[in-house]
């Protein structure tokens, strides 16, 4: 089975910065990677998918990269709204079943 | 597409419990429903999965046994049942739909187990 690690858990920035969010698998998923964003009381919204797709409706300002075992979501010029938890999800070939990473919580410095 | 989850729960110890996942926007039998806890203030959880077509589930080893997921081809609707809930079993559960590219959630079940 498939571990799924992101990093840090939780990262402190100023509104207009420019942020990365890293998710690590312990084995190859190659692109099979989606970005979730997650607000408070809000069911998760998906952001990206195949690792680098950014979803209908999401802004440009969000980016994915990486395959392999190695993936960034970075955000460019971070507005008020996109201060929420994100998480990395991917999907283990056996046992088949998805995997989430335990989550980055983005809070305003 | 649109997944539309039942009402809140509260329920004690040992009770059994149905919460269901209504679908619509898409063709049912073509796709897999999957279920998602969230406890209280924690990350998200993949429980296990349906094949609307055929039924055939997967699950997480963290939940095999302890819960059951089918689905009703008549209304479009996925379920999710235990049998005995514990007081661990507290929190909100998602119905999500995942493919390569989709990931359609549903607005989530908050299910409260205290005695």
């Amino acid at each position: 089975e498939i571990a799924v690690t992101q990093s840090p858990a939780i990262l402190s920035v100023s509104p207009g910065e420019r942020v990365t969010l890293s998710c690590r698998a312990s084995q190859s998923v190659r692109s099979n990677l989606d970005w979730y964003q997650q607000k408070p009381g809000q069911a998760p919204r998906l952001l990206v998918h195949g690792a680098s797709t950014r979803a209908t409706g999401v802004p440009a300002r969000f980016s994915g990269g990486g395959s392999g075992t190695e993936f960034t979501l970075t955000i460019s010029g971070l507005q008020s709204e996109d201060f929420a938890v994100y998480y990395c999800q991917v999907y283990n070939n056996w046992p088949p079943m998805y995997i989430f990473g335990q989550g980055t919580k983005l809070e305003i410095k | 597409v649109q997944l539309v989850q039942s009402g809140a729960e509260v329920k004690k110890p040992a009770e059994s419990l149905k919460i269901s996942c209504k679908t619509s926007g898409y063709t049912f039998t073509s796709y897999w429903i999957s279920w998602v806890r969230q406890m209280p203030g924690k990350g998200l959880e993949w429980m296990g999965r349906i094949d609307c077509g055929d039924s055939d589930t997967n699950y997480s080893p963290s939940f095999q046994g302890h819960v059951n997921i089918t689905a009703d081809k008549s209304t479009n609707t996925v379920f999710l049942q235990w049998s005995s809930l514990q007081a661990s079993d507290s929190g909100i559960y998602y119905c999500a739909l995942f493919t390569p590219s989709w990931g359609f959630w549903g607005q989530g079940t908050q299910v409260t187990v205290s005695s």
